[in-house]
């Protein structure tokens, strides 16, 4: 199986951009999904596919792709934002799934 | 509304078993895959198991191939995880996950195992 890496802490000031990242193999072939978890909560999708944000999800996630790094982006942090977010895809034989092991993004 | 409801957690002692259930409610539950998805205390997510909609293709983590097994019943709507073996290193939340095709798009609320002595 793959692995996928991130980042463990990332911060933002409130108002600004931050760009969360997921390097591993498996993005060459497979999209990454995003998943936002706050404490003592079952994660959230909050961007699947190419850049598409499930129902309820603000537009200021997105998220981009390139080789084998995979990003979510958030434009004009909240913050609610505050909170773990992790990566996720299929892996290499494409029949299971790998999590990243997840980013703590702290908003000043 | 989507709901998914995990019970059966508990504290069970190493080598001892415990099996998970998951109640679905407001959707179709025989169309969609599912998925267990843990999270030991303080760490990140894993992802355990996935069974198809028919039940006909299962997928296990390698951390747990031959000691658990994922199960459902689309007459019950019900996903099942039967825990055997069980390791210290099995403490965690289990959740069990909606998935649609694209992403794990619901979540239960988290069933706690712990295994310990």
């Amino acid at each position: 199986s793959s692995e996928l890496t991130q980042d463990p802490a990332v911060s933002v000031a409130l108002g600004q951009t931050v760009r969360i990242t997921c390097q591993g193999d498996s993005l060459r072939n497979y999209y990454a999904t995003w998943y936002q978890q706050k404490p003592r909560q079952a994660p959230v999708a909050v961007i699947y596919g190419k850049n598409n944000r499930p129902s309820g999800i603000p537009d200021r996630f997105s998220g981009s792709s390139s080789g084998d790094t995979a990003s979510l982006t958030i434009t004009g942090a909240q913050a609610e934002d505050e909170a773990d977010y992790y990566c996720n895809s299929r892996d290499s034989s494409g029949n299971h799934v790998v999590f990243g092991g997840g980013t703590k993004l702290t908003v000043l | 509304e989507v709901q998914l409801v995990e019970s059966g957690g508990g504290l069970v002692q190493p080598g001892g078993s415990l099996r998970l259930s998951c109640a679905a409610s407001g959707f179709t539950f025989s169309s969609y895959e599912m998925n267990w998805v843990r999270q030991a205390p303080g760490k990140g997510l894993e992802w355990v198991s996935y069974i198809s909609s028919s039940g006909s293709a299962i997928y296990y983590a390698d951390s747990v191939k031959g000691r658990f097994t994922i199960s459902r019943d689309n007459a019950k709507s019900s996903l099942y995880l039967q825990m055997n073996s069980l390791r210290v290193e099995d403490t965690a939340v289990y959740y069990c996950a909606r998935d649609d095709g694209d992403c794990f798009d619901s979540w239960g609320q988290g069933a706690l195992v712990t295994v310990s002595s």
